[in-house]
C-alpha cells in the first residue's frame, strides 16, 4: 500500500520568505499526489494535484509542487510567504489501481511578521 | 454548487447521549467519506460509501459508531452512546469517480462530549 511522510510537523517562516514544505511518498505504481490546505476551523481544500502530466504543478495562491520520481518527493513551495498562508498543509498520495488515498500527518505553517 | 454541507457545525453533548452528524455531498459525486480529526491521531478515515453502499468501515472505532447513506444526497454518522474520547472534529468529504480522485471536504462538525 502507498504511504506518505511529511517532514516537519511545524514550519515557521518570515513574511516574504520562501516556503518549503516537504513530502515523500511510497507507491508501487505511478501515483496521484495532492496538497491540501486547512485554515483554522475549516475543512481541507485542494491546493494542487499531480496526475502524471507536467511534473511541475501550479496551484492556487501562488503555490507549486514538483514531482520528482527519483527522489519519491512532492515538495510544496511558494516564493514569498504571506501572513494569510498560515495554515495546516496535508500531502496525500493515491494508488489509482487500489482506489485508495492516504494523507500525511500534516505540517503547520506559521508566518512571522 | 454549494459544496459539501455538514450539520450541525458544533455539537456539545453529555456522555451517554446519542449524537447524529449529517452530511450532504456534492451533487453527482459517487463517493462519500467520513473522517475524524484530533490533535493526537490526526486525520482518520472512518468509513466510505460508493453509490450509497458502505465499502470499507474498518476505521470505525467501535460498535457505538454507525453510518448510513439512505440516498445519494444524504448521509449520517451516529454515535450511541457518546463518550468524552469521541470529542473531535468530524469531516464529511465527497469525490466524483473514485477514492483516488481529489476529495472535497465539508466544514466539519466540532463535537464535544462532556
Amino acid at each position: 500500500a502507498q504511504s506518505v511522510t511529511q517532514l516537519g510537523s511545524h514550519v515557521s517562516v518570515s513574511e516574504g520568505a520562501l516556503v518549503l514544505l516537504r513530502c515523500n511518498y511510497s507507491s508501487s505504481v505511478p501515483p496521484y499526489l495532492f496538497w491540501y490546505v486547512q485554515y483554522p476551523n475549516q475543512g481541507l481544500q485542494l491546493l494542487l494535484k499531480y496526475t502524471s502530466a507536467a511534473t511541475l504543478v501550479k496551484g492556487i495562491n501562488g503555490f507549486e509542487a514538483e514531482f520528482k520520481k527519483s527522489e519519491t518527493s512532492f515538495h510544496l513551495t511558494k516564493p514569498s510567504a504571506h501572513m494569510s498562508d498560515a495554515a495546516e498543509y496535508f500531502c496525500a498520495v493515491s494508488d489509482r489501481g487500489n482506489n485508495d488515498m492516504r494523507f500525511g500527518a500534516g505540517t503547520r505553517l506559521t508566518v512571522k511578521p | 454548487d454549494a459544496g459539501v454541507i455538514q450539520s450541525p457545525r458544533h455539537e456539545v453533548t453529555e456522555m451517554g447521549q446519542e449524537v447524529t452528524l449529517r452530511c450532504k455531498p456534492i451533487s453527482g459525486h459517487d463517493y462519500l467519506f467520513w473522517y475524524r480529526q484530533t490533535m493526537m491521531r490526526g486525520l482518520e478515515l472512518l468509513i466510505y460509501f460508493n453509490n450509497n453502499v458502505p465499502i470499507d468501515d474498518s476505521g470505525m472505532p467501535e460498535d457505538r459508531f454507525s453510518a448510513k447513506m439512505p440516498n445519494a444526497s444524504f448521509s449520517t454518522l451516529k454515535i450511541q452512546p457518546s463518550e468524552p474520547r469521541d470529542s473531535a472534529v468530524y469531516f464529511c468529504a465527497s469525490s466524483l469517480f473514485s477514492r483516488s480522485d481529489e476529495q472535497y471536504f465539508g466544514p466539519g462538525t466540532r463535537l464535544t462530549v462532556t
